[in-house]
């Protein structure tokens, strides 16, 4: 079955990077996601990258994937304060219609 | 563009009551998902609508919770009776295509249930 893992919790300084990891289990997934979800709020997709791809940036965030290991990471450089969020790592795969699997969350604490 | 809208934002009920819960999908979205997020977990499918019609229900507890997407628009969850382990936040997500591998999902901000 399907099942995405994710470590529950990092802290890191503003200005420092941050790492946040996440393992899959599904070696069919398509696309794996990366969502932000800040509190009270819904999430929001932040980048993705497709299961052919070994690594895609966008600004800050950098997304590696060993479609080997099952493992995805994001790194988010020169964290901020306002990054201070739930980030969730989710996979889909195919099946007709698109089904999204989502893992725990991690819960990122940036400290000034 | 506006976002996906839900209300209402926080629900208290007793167990044993009856909840509605609306969305109302970006425009021109065809794909509509329903999932509910227990605290300390991720987000989990009860129901994707393509249009008016249902394409997966299979984590739908259907005893007690139904959901309807007349005329492919707007979109209620209910939950009849509800019962302690349904206190969770209910998201809605739509996408703008046929809700295939790839396409986007925007959520909505929630709605927060307590069931006391």
């Amino acid at each position: 079955g399907e099942d995405v893992e994710q470590s529950l919790f990092l802290s890191v300084r503003e200005g420092d990077s941050s790492v946040i990891n996440c393992t899959y289990t599904d070696s069919s997934s398509t696309y794996l996601y990366w969502y932000k979800q800040e509190p009270g709020a819904g999430l929001q997709l932040l980048t993705y990258i497709f299961s052919n791809m070994d690594m895609k940036q966008d600004q800050r965030l950098t997304v590696l994937l060993n479609k080997k290991d099952k493992h995805l990471s994001l790194r988010i450089a020169d964290t901020q304060t306002g990054d201070s969020a739930i980030y969730f790592c989710a996979e889909s795969y195919p099946g007709g219609y698109q089904k999204v699997t989502f893992g725990i969350g991690t819960k990122l604490q940036v400290i000034p | 563009e506006a976002g996906v809208a839900q209300s209402p934002r926080y629900k208290i009920i007793e167990k044993r009551q009856s909840v509605a819960f609306w969305c109302n999908p970006i425009s021109g979205h065809a794909t509509l998902y329903w999932y509910q997020q227990i605290l300390g977990q991720g987000p989990k499918l009860l129901i994707q609508f393509q249009n008016n019609g249902v394409v997966d229900d299979s984590q739908l507890p259907k005893d007690r919770f139904s959901a309807e997407r007349l005329k492919g628009v707007d979109s209620t969850l209910k939950i009849q009776p509800a019962k302690l382990e349904d206190s969770a936040v209910y998201l809605c997500a739509s996408t703008s295509a046929g809700g295939e591998v790839g396409d986007t999902q925007y959520f909505g901000p929630g709605t927060r249930l307590t069931v006391l």
